[in-house]
């Protein structure tokens, strides 16, 4: 089965360096997510992508992050100026366009980044 | 905004049934999801209903009452590798994501 791969799989940073997290979705998907996850806590949306822009964003989502397409394959979340809080396991998630049903609903996810900002 | 109630852990035993519950509160409501995460993995998906009643997908089977707005996982034939949590996720309208409850823990014990 086709799948989303993320790189790299941990990243270590200090606090207030930036970050790009990487993401390959699946070749024929068109929406793209970033999802985070502190340890021991829930999944969190942060911000979906469709059509080469923003479609929606939570308020995690603030000026500190920006995603970007930079090219047909690469799906990428910048994170600037770390902060501790940071640190969480983050997943990108794609899904293919098209009616609900026939799968078109499934959204695929990466095997995650760990982010851990010291 | 959204609301999610699932119970926090459930304990059961190989070879037992188990049923999840999940109640939801949305302000829009395109159907809903069930995702397994195993510790320190990505959600995966298991199921996906947007019309009431029951689908069925081998051990697995997921219930929708939109109008209750409830929704149960059942597990049938536990195995030691259903251990795992077990999100609920209603999708708003135009699908733009999941927002996912905290999960259900289930641990199965032999």
């Amino acid at each position: 089965e086709p799948e989303v791969t993320q790189t790299p799989s941990h990243q270590v940073t200090q606090m207030g360096q930036e970050v790009i997290l990487r993401c390959v979705p699946i070749s024929n998907h068109l929406y793209f997510y970033w999802y985070r996850q502190i340890l021991g806590q829930k999944v969190e949306f942060l911000v979906s992508f469709y059509n080469n822009e923003i479609s929606e964003k939570s308020e995690i989502f603030d000026d500190q992050f920006s995603v970007e397409r930079p090219d047909g394959s690469n799906f990428t979340l910048k994170i600037r100026s770390t902060k501790l809080e940071d640190s969480a396991m983050y997943f990108c998630a794609s899904r293919r366009d098209g009616p609900l049903g026939g799968g078109n609903e499934k959204l695929f996810f990466g095997s995650g980044t760990q982010l851990s900002v010291l | 905004g959204q609301n999610i109630d699932q119970p926090t852990e459930m304990t059961a035993t190989e070879g037992a049934i188990v049923q999840i519950n999940c109640t939801y509160q949305t302000s829009g409501f395109n159907g809903l999801f069930w995702y397994q995460q195993h510790a320190g993995e990505a959600p995966t998906f298991l199921s996906y209903n947007v019309l009431d009643g029951l689908e069925e997908k081998g051990r697995f089977s997921s219930f929708l009452s939109r109008s209750k707005g409830y929704s149960y996982l059942l597990l049938k034939e536990l195995q030691m590798k259903d251990s795992a949590s077990y999100l609920c996720a209603p999708s708003d309208t135009g699908f733009q994501k999941l927002v996912f409850g905290t999960g259900t823990r289930l641990l199965v014990s032999p």
